[in-house]
């Protein structure tokens, strides 16, 4: 069962912008993680953000996490062509034992 | 190594036939996963393992059967497969089950159910 939803499902930018993707998830988490799959191939962990913290940096990534509003939002800053991915947020689910994927964004950075 | 390796890459197999998919890491990962995402969604949970014992099975037909042989290696046997079973398959593992680290994913399996 999926957890989280993201927004928007599709996002296309040029290179050099920025790219925000929101997620929204329905009950309460110990963590929220982000992952970028390229061309329906294995996913890759971009970043992991834990309940107490409420923003995280990791290069060009910012994340940050509202538990008030169950909700996260991944930043991409300076986009580059090879950002071209989706991403789907995912929470470890209602009782912390398995991570649970939320819809997803696919993101076009244009050349 | 912090990769996690599945085979075969391709599968095409017919409904009746039985075939195997393989996931492997070296990692020293306590808990294994199973998931499956058709075109355009997010993986599904199918299965996970912790220290080789089922620990979570997403209501999965029986078509579908885990194995975990040993701390390393993570099998799905698949029998009388039905063509909406056509997807990527992924594996994945981490250091324990709960997921307050990453998770590292394979490359999956492309199935193809003829």
């Amino acid at each position: 069962s999926q957890q989280g939803e993201e927004d928007p499902q599709a996002l296309s930018i040029q290179e050099g912008e920025n790219a925000t993707m929101n997620c929204s998830y329905k009950t309460s988490i110990n963590n929220l993680q982000w992952y970028r799959q390229n061309s329906g191939r294995g996913l890759v962990h971009l970043i992991l953000i834990r309940s107490n913290e409420r923003e995280k940096h990791s290069g060009r990534l910012r994340v940050t996490l509202d538990t008030s509003k169950k909700s996260s939002s991944l930043l991409i800053t300076a986009s580059r062509a090879a950002d071209t991915a989706s991403y789907f947020c995912a929470t470890d689910g209602e009782y912390g034992n398995k991570l649970v994927f939320g819809a997803g964004t696919i993101l076009r950075v244009k050349s | 190594d912090t990769e996690v390796t599945q085979t075969p890459k391709h599968l095409v197999m017919g409904m009746t036939n039985k075939k195997s998919l393989k996931c492997e890491q070296h990692m020293g990962h306590r808990a294994m996963y199973w998931y499956k995402q058709k075109a355009k969604k997010p993986p599904e949970l199918m299965f996970v393992y912790s220290y080789e014992k089922l620990s979570i099975n997403e209501s999965v037909p029986s078509r579908f059967s885990p194995e975990c042989p040993n701390s390393s290696l993570l099998n799905l046997h698949l029998h009388a497969l039905q063509p909406e079973d056509s997807a990527l398959y992924l594996c994945a593992s981490s250091k324990k089950q709960g997921l307050a680290t990453e998770a590292f994913f394979g490359q999956g399996t492309r199935l193809t159910v003829v």
